[in-house]
């Protein structure tokens, strides 16, 4: 198994529309949980934390379920500039802490 | 927001050449840094950590002497590709983190090799 796992899609959604991602962990000792997106050809960036008690930032957001074990995205509202590959990240407890990425979600919004 | 300044963004050179990609974190210390390559298509791979004054670690399958990393300072790492052929050819991303427990990566713009 995978320490990270995403579903590649890609998931197709129509401007506007609601659309969720989940990312599964293997690791139970995982600490930190972040979103990334990674638009074609350039680094990834930071979507957002993924903080326990879940967290929004407008349009996003994250859940975190330890007890099953997987991570969350929901947006709301897709826009064209949603289209990207959304990467799940997840790393282990301590300072110098590894962090694992899956391989990405791409999702594609249509006009 | 945190900063990651890469360097450069684009190399175009002829095989045997030796290549030297600068990582900088501008308004933070990085204790840690990171080298990921990835292929046209293809998810992120990560290729080594190096946590600063340390040695780095790589991961399996990179060759160490090929991929040479320095990360002498808490604000520079550099990776150097030596003797590069056109397999190495390739979208070099590094990242940097702050020390302490859910800190993120900060990822720089990417360098993309081409190996003629």
């Amino acid at each position: 198994r995978k320490e990270v796992e995403q579903d590649p899609g890609p998931f197709n959604v129509p401007e506007g529309a609601t659309v969720a991602f989940n990312c599964t962990y293997s690791n139970s000792a995982s600490q930190s949980f972040f979103w990334y997106r990674q638009d074609c050809r350039k680094e990834p960036k930071l979507l957002m934390s993924v903080y326990s008690s879940g967290n929004e930032d407008g349009r996003f957001t994250a859940q975190l379920n330890r007890a099953s074990q997987y991570i969350s995205l929901l947006i709301r509202d897709s826009k064209l500039s949603d289209s990207a590959t959304y990467l799940c990240v997840v790393g282990a407890s301590g300072g110098y802490q590894k962090v694992t990425f899956g391989t990405g979600t791409k999702l594609q919004v249509i006009p | 927001g945190a900063v990651v300044s890469q360097h450069p963004s684009r190399v175009i050179c002829k095989s045997g050449t030796s290549v030297k990609i600068e990582c900088r974190s501008l308004d933070f210390q990085a204790t840690t840094m990171f080298w990921y390559r990835q292929f046209p298509k293809q998810s992120l791979m990560l290729m080594a950590t190096s946590n600063e004054g340390s040695k780095a670690t790589y991961e399996q399958g990179v060759e160490k002497d090929k991929f040479l990393i320095n990360h002498a300072s808490l604000t520079l790492s550099t990776l150097t590709v030596t003797s590069a052929h056109p397999e190495d050819s390739s979208f070099y991303i590094c990242s940097a983190r702050e020390y302490g427990s859910n800190q993120p990566q900060h990822f720089g713009d990417g360098t993309r090799l081409s190996i003629l």
